[in-house]
């Protein structure tokens, strides 16, 4: 079975510091990948996208990049947080029109 | 850009009272999807409606989606403690199956 790893659970940075976050599937090739992010009682917004090695859409203009250096790994990064990137970090894959969610990373920037 | 309009924000309802939360487009939907969180979790997938027109049920949950295919609604008959949980629509776009999100309808049960 298909199974989704994010780490770390949770995260506590200051301001100007970076970022690095980790997902990875198992159980499934050549899946897609997707990073969102949560604030606090709100919606998800989608970051990022992947449809395989190397191939990395942005959804929207930021601080954050992506990068998927092997079939299923996704990473986001930053150089320097702010503190509006503080949220509820989720990345997801699909083979098809249904998305598994992983556990999610909860940053908080200080 | 595209967007799904989710009402209402939130819903706080006493146990065995039933539940409704509705998604809005301006434009026609190829599919809706309905995920749910429960309080400090993540989205779970709960079903995929494709078809004008189309009901689905599972369990005490009904899923309707509209004859123009620009709503969809959420049913919960006799709402239980587990219920608890925030519920999104969805839409899978292209060929990339991206989501774009509802703003979700918060669900608290009063035991």
């Amino acid at each position: 079975s298909q199974t989704i790893h994010q780490w770390p659970a949770t995260l506590v940075q200051p301001v100007g510091s970076p970022l690095s976050l980790e997902c990875t599937v198992e159980g499934t090739s050549n899946p897609n990948l997707y990073w969102y992010r949560q604030a606090a009682g709100r919606g998800l917004q989608l970051l990022f996208y992947s449809v395989g090695i190397g191939q990395i859409s942005s959804e929207v203009p930021q601080n954050l990049s992506a990068s998927r250096p092997q079939d299923r790994q996704f990473i986001l990064s930053s150089k320097k947080l702010l503190l509006s990137d503080s949220g509820f970090y989720l990345c997801a894959w699909s083979t098809r029109e249904t998305q598994y969610f992983g556990p999610g990373t909860r940053l908080l920037v200080l | 850009g595209q967007q799904v309009m989710q009402i209402p924000q939130y819903q706080h309802v006493q146990e065995g009272e039933d539940f409704t939360t509705y998604c809005n487009s301006s434009t026609t939907l190829s599919n809706i999807q309905w995920y749910k969180q429960r309080p400090g979790g993540h989205p779970v997938f709960l079903i995929q409606l494709v078809k004008s027109g189309e009901v689905k049920k599972q369990k005490r949950l009904t899923f309707q989606f509209g004859e123009a295919k620009k709503n969809s609604s959420l049913h919960i008959t006799a709402t239980q403690t587990t219920d608890v949980g925030t519920y999104f629509c969805a839409e899978s776009m292209d060929s990339s199956y991206k989501l774009i999100f509802g703003s979700g309808t918060r669900l608290l049960v009063r035991p």
